[in-house]
């Protein structure tokens, strides 16, 4: 069964450091997501990219966040400076049409010290 | 209100037993809705599309009643294995795409 790829699996990071998750949708779907959930909370909408670009965003994603599609395949979130309170499991997700539901990857466990 | 509500339980029912999650949800332009599967520290699984017409797979039913915007989940003969937190979710259609919003989830444990 196809599945979404994300790298890497825990990331312990300093306060006011960048860091970069890293995620492979499926090869066909053409919808992209973030999302995040911090422990013990609901999982929450960071954006959502179409096209090359971002269509959607939430208030989370401030300008300290970022989206990238170098290549094709990788689907990247950059946070710029870190915070304690970006601690948090961040979810890739993927997507054929967009109004399916969606295929998750197992998550990014993001640790700022 | 919140956008999706549910009971967050826990449930804790034994083996064989059938157990009933309910969730509403306040966004009249919800688009298409979900239930999915959370297990503890791991990514949302996609359990089953919920259809206004009503849909099962297996053990599972959902029904969608969109007058009252209501979702429901019925879990007939319960398993060790389907203890999970089981999250209701909608799709909303916005101005410049979609996304998923999601309930707190719903903690079912299933005992011996």
């Amino acid at each position: 069964e196809p599945e979404v790829t994300q790298t890497p699996s825990h990331q312990v990071t300093q306060m006011g450091q960048e860091v970069i998750l890293r995620c492979v949708p499926i090869s066909n779907h053409l919808y992209f997501y973030w999302y995040r959930q911090i422990l013990g909370q609901k999982v929450e909408f960071l954006v959502s990219f179409y096209n090359n670009e971002i269509s959607e965003k939430s208030e989370i994603f401030d300008d300290q966040f970022s989206v990238e599609r170098p290549d094709g395949s990788n689907f990247t979130l950059k946070i710029r400076s870190t915070k304690l309170e970006d601690s948090a499991m961040y979810f890739c997700a993927s997507s054929v049409i967009g109004v399916d539901g969606y295929t998750f990857g197992s998550g990014t466990r993001l640790t700022v010290v | 209100r919140k956008e999706v509500e549910q009971d967050p339980g826990p449930f804790n029912v034994p083996e064989g037993a059938t157990v009933a999650f309910n969730c509403t949800y306040s966004n009249s332009a919800s688009q298409s809705f979900f239930w999915y599967r959370q297990d503890c520290r791991k990514e949302p699984k996609l359990l089953m599309s919920v259809y206004s017409s009503g849909n099962e797979d297996g053990r599972f039913t959902a029904q969608l009643n969109r007058a009252s915007q209501y979702i429901s989940l019925l879990i007939r003969d319960s398993k060790l294995s389907d203890s999970a937190t089981y999250l209701c979710v909608v799709n909303v259609i916005t101005g410049g795409g979609n996304k998923l919003t999601f309930g707190t989830g719903t903690q079912l444990k299933v005992e011996l």
